[in-house]
């Protein structure tokens, strides 16, 4: 059984600060991960894949992954408002598992203006 | 890039009805799309993996006789939901993957909101 495990917060920040979102797999062999956003009522939307151990920045974003430890995580600096959204993990344990993507509960952020 | 459109994207319809969701990529080709539902404040639940000229992969616990799928082309699959009852009325959301690779990401479509009455 492979597993993505996300607190399902809900994880509330400030204005301004920084967002950590935590996820952790079971599947040694998983070689891609992926950060969604989804809003209320709409459809998860990619704001962050990375593939290699380190850190990956694209704007706020700046998503981690170390593989020995089976662990990846997603910052968002100056968290704003809009950030407000469930950010789903995603894990692709690779093509024998028909390169589906194992997704996590999601973690519900807000960020209070 | 990597446009997905689902059309689309509000049903409401009498029970027994049948209908008909159109999943495209717009500006890549995919070998393969997924089919999701997700109940409100619920998590996504792969319904179904649709390859490119073959048969449709569905999950456990999932009809195939009632939800068929159809992946004619590198750019378009669909789903139909037959016969379709009260409990069926859900988020039903598409998304695709390049032809690229395995590790590409998938891109979600706007997803359709099924409500039978």
């Amino acid at each position: 059984q492979k597993e993505v495990e996300q607190n399902s917060g809900p994880l509330s920040v400030p204005e301004g600060a920084i967002a950590s979102l935590n996820c952790t797999y079971s599947d040694r062999v998983s070689q891609s991960f992926f950060w969604y956003r989804q809003y209320s009522g709409k459809s998860p939307e990619l704001i962050m894949s990375i593939y290699s151990n380190g850190d990956k920045e694209d704007g706020r974003f700046t998503a981690q992954l170390n593989k020995a430890s089976q662990y990846v995580s997603l910052l968002i600096r100056d968290s704003q408002p809009s950030d407000s959204a469930t950010y789903l993990c995603a894990v692709n344990p690779g093509k024998e598992y028909g390169n589906k993507l194992v997704f996590g509960a999601g973690t519900i952020l807000r960020v209070k203006s | 890039g990597a446009v997905v459109s689902q059309h689309p994207s509000w049903v409401i319809c009498k029970s027994g009805t049948s209908v008909k969701i159109e999943c495209r990529s717009l500006d890549f080709q995919a070998t393969t799309m997924f089919w999701y539902r997700q109940f409100p404040k619920q998590s996504l639940m792969l319904m179904a993996t649709s390859n490119e000229g073959s048969k449709a992969t569905y999950e456990q616990g999932v009809e195939k006789d009632k939800f068929l799928i159809n992946h004619a082309s590198l750019t378009l699959s669909t789903l139909t939901v037959t016969s379709a009852h009260p409990e069926d009325s859900s988020f039903y959301i598409c998304s695709a993957s390049s032809t690229r690779g395995g590790n590409q990401p998938q891109h979600f479509g706007d997803g359709t909101r099924l409500s039978i009455l």
